[in-house]
């Protein structure tokens, strides 16, 4: 079975360009997150969804950052403009059902730098 | 905010030895998780422990639950430097959403 895929996998830009990001989850999980991971620390929580409706988006910096899930799939997130504290790993996750007992499945991340 | 610390944050070991890594918070969480993560991937999930003073053991790898639900470690025994990573623990609290820490990197010396 395929895990959480995202595309791409690095990305190099200058400071207020756009960028933009894609996940697809594993097939069959209604439960998509969108994390972002500084150096060193722990990923935090940007945006939940549970299929096409965001559920959580009060971690969102919505003056640049925006996201959306089509027909409860695929996802994408976007940064426009990008600044220079936007460079970090930005992981894609996915779940069949949020909570309690949940195990969310981490693609293996977009590795952004802006310069 | 809940909050959780890791520590230590860098822990380097000679192969064969042992180590605890602890997370604590001021919280409670109705659960607690404990990834790794390896370079370039993302975080795999390891165990989850929900009852406080649960203890779980993964082979090698020994995690409690303090009985709180406020504070959890990960001890592993006879470290391998396959057990080279990121481990991160990260809580469930009352808003449903995973709290992660700030992860403590461990490397294990051949």
């Amino acid at each position: 079975e395929a895990g959480v895929v995202q595309s791409p996998r690095y990305k190099i830009i200058e400071k207020k360009q756009p960028v933009a990001f894609w996940c697809n989850p594993i097939s069959g999980h209604n439960t998509l997150y969108w994390y972002r991971q500084n150096l060193g620390q722990g990923p935090e929580l940007l945006i939940r969804y549970e299929n096409e409706e965001a559920v959580d988006d009060s971690q969102l910096p919505k003056d640049r950052f925006s996201a959306e899930r089509l027909k409860g799939v695929d996802s994408t997130l976007k940064i426009q403009p990008a600044e220079l504290g936007d460079s970090a790993v930005y992981l894609c996750a996915s779940s069949l059902v949020a909570g309690a007992g949940e195990t969310q499945y981490f693609g293996p991340g977009t590795r952004l730098l802006v310069l | 905010t809940q909050l959780l610390e890791q520590s230590p944050q860098f822990l380097s070991i000679q192969e064969g030895e042992n180590l605890t890594v602890y997370c604590n918070s001021s919280s409670v969480f109705s659960s607690l998780q404990w990834y790794r993560q390896e370079p370039g991937e993302g975080p795999v999930l390891l165990v989850t422990v929900v009852t406080g003073g649960e203890v779980k053991k993964l082979k090698r790898l020994t995690f409690q639950f303090g009985d709180a639900r406020k504070d959890s470690s990960l001890h592993i025994t006879a470290a391998q430097p396959g057990d080279t990573g990121l481990y991160l623990c990260a809580g469930r609290g009352s808003a449903r959403q995973l709290t992660f820490g700030s992860g403590t990197q461990l490397t294990v010396l051949p």
